[in-house]
């Protein structure tokens, strides 16, 4: 199973909401990441939070970390259309083949104008 | 400054045929991955490289293989493609791990492979 897993599996909603996706993961971890990826492209990083940082901002962006639960959120604020792609979060992890960086299955973002 | 790049951005092959896909990266990163994306599915790794003339198994290497003769390239071979290796191919390029956990990955466009 994956080490981290994103909810919901797709999320839907108007421009100009806000938008929180969730992942959450099994193992300890160094840091947790969260990409973005345009359909038909490659995925562009957006954010990387320590384990020992609870919460992290980027522009329309806030991430927060919860080491407790093994659990972290992304918001975007005031979503435009531009924002409509999968999002994905990636951890480090000891998995079969050593120590990896796994990414989950992603959360599909629509954002209808 | 190019990034990471990848060719070719498409191909079909029929069953049996091989290729060879390249993924070259400027950056100087010393880590390379190479990654397939099945439809809905997130990223499954396939093969990686923590430097110069080294290679590792990911989590799906069977029908795959790698080398990395040149710290900015990063080759991945099909020799028998199968219809089950139509996927999309990206290639990822960081620095090496640090004690603050992996880093940034920089992601190629991409190859879309269709197995006929």
């Amino acid at each position: 199973s994956q080490q981290g897993e994103e909810d919901p599996q797709a999320l839907s909603i108007q421009e100009g909401e806000n938008a929180t996706m969730n992942c959450s993961y099994k193992t300890s971890i160094n840091n947790l990441q969260w990409y973005r990826q345009n359909s038909g492209r490659g995925l562009v990083h957006l954010i990387l939070i320590r384990s020992n940082e609870r919460e992290k901002h980027s522009g329309r962006l806030r991430v927060t970390l919860d080491t407790s639960k093994k659990s972290s959120s992304l918001l975007i604020t005031a979503s435009r259309a531009a924002d409509t792609a999968s999002y994905f979060c990636a951890t480090d992890a000891s998995v079969d083949y050593g120590q990896n960086f796994v990414f989950g299955p992603g959360t599909r973002l629509s954002v209808l104008p | 400054n190019a990034g990471v790049t990848q060719t070719p951005k498409f191909r079909v092959l029929k069953t049996g045929q091989s290729m060879t896909l390249l993924c070259a990266q400027d950056m100087n990163h010393e880590y390379m991955y190479w990654y397939r994306q099945d439809p809905g599915m997130g990223l499954r790794l396939i093969h990686y490289s923590v430097g110069e003339g080294t290679t590792a198994k990911g989590e799906v290497p069977d029908g795959y293989n790698v080398s990395r003769l040149k710290k900015q390239n990063f080759l991945l071979g099909l020799e028998s493609a199968a219809p089950s290796q139509t996927s999309v191919y990206f290639c990822a390029s960081s620095y090496r791990v640090r004690a603050g956990g992996f880093n940034e990955q920089f992601f190629g466009p991409g190859t879309r492979l269709t197995v006929l």
